[in-house]
């Protein structure tokens, strides 16, 4: 069965502090795994697409890289806007269109 | 800048109304969905669609139905709720390629009392 598992499921930082958050998943076979950023009363907002294992993208302080197994999201310096809860999610080769998601992980950036 | 727009943002229903939740895309997208996020549970497809008049059931269709008869726009309908429907709805809209990203609402939260 396709999974994905988000942990840990809060994080919370000082301003500047770095840390990851990961993502491990389970498909027959991977398409594409993005990145979600989710603010409170809001849609989720596309990061990254990452598509096969070594492959990394960043955007101003953070980083997803993806191994065959799992995913990361590094945060550099963070600071308190980066506060929100980010969603991590995988298409499989079968399913079509479907995306499956990850509970989240919910991060607060204290300054 | 894609714009999907749900109707409403919150919506207080009893059990057993009939509830019509709407999304409008503006980008002639060919894909949109249905998706219910729940605390702990991430987000959970309901119903898609790829093209006008034609879906696809998600992994928890039951209790729901949907109807897509322009290309736009993207109902979920509720046929008789339960408080168990008690939910944050996401519609979301894509082209008609793989790996693509999706586009969000900014949802409707329902409760059913």
């Amino acid at each position: 069965e396709d999974q994905v598992t988000q942990s840990p499921e809060a994080l919370r930082l000082q301003e500047g502090e770095s840390s990851s958050l990961n993502c491990s998943y389970t498909v027959s076979g991977l398409r594409g795994l993005f990145w979600y950023r989710q603010d409170p009363g809001k849609g989720p907002e596309f990061l990254f697409t990452l598509y096969s294992a070594g492959e990394e993208k960043e955007k101003e302080r953070l980083k997803a890289t993806l191994t065959k197994k799992e995913s990361f999201l590094h945060i550099t310096a963070p600071k308190p806007e980066d506060s929100a809860t980010y969603l991590c999610a995988v298409q499989p080769y079968t399913g079509g269109f479907k995306t499956i998601f990850g509970a989240g992980t919910r991060l607060f950036v204290k300054a | 800048d894609v714009k999907v727009t749900q109707s409403s943002r919150y919506l207080v229903k009893r059990t057993g109304e009939k509830v019509f939740l709407e999304c409008v895309q503006d980008m002639d997208h060919e894909n949109m969905f249905w998706y219910r996020q729940d605390p702990g549970l991430g987000l959970r497809l309901i119903y898609f669609s790829y093209d006008v008049k034609m879906k696809e059931k998600g992994d928890i269709p039951e209790g729901y139905s949907v109807s897509r008869e322009k290309k736009e726009r993207f109902s979920l309908i509720l046929e008789s709720a339960s408080t168990n429907q008690t939910s944050m709805y996401l519609c979301a809209s894509n082209t008609g390629s793989t790996n693509e990203k999706l586009f969000f609402g900014s949802g409707t939260q329902l409760s059913v009392l």
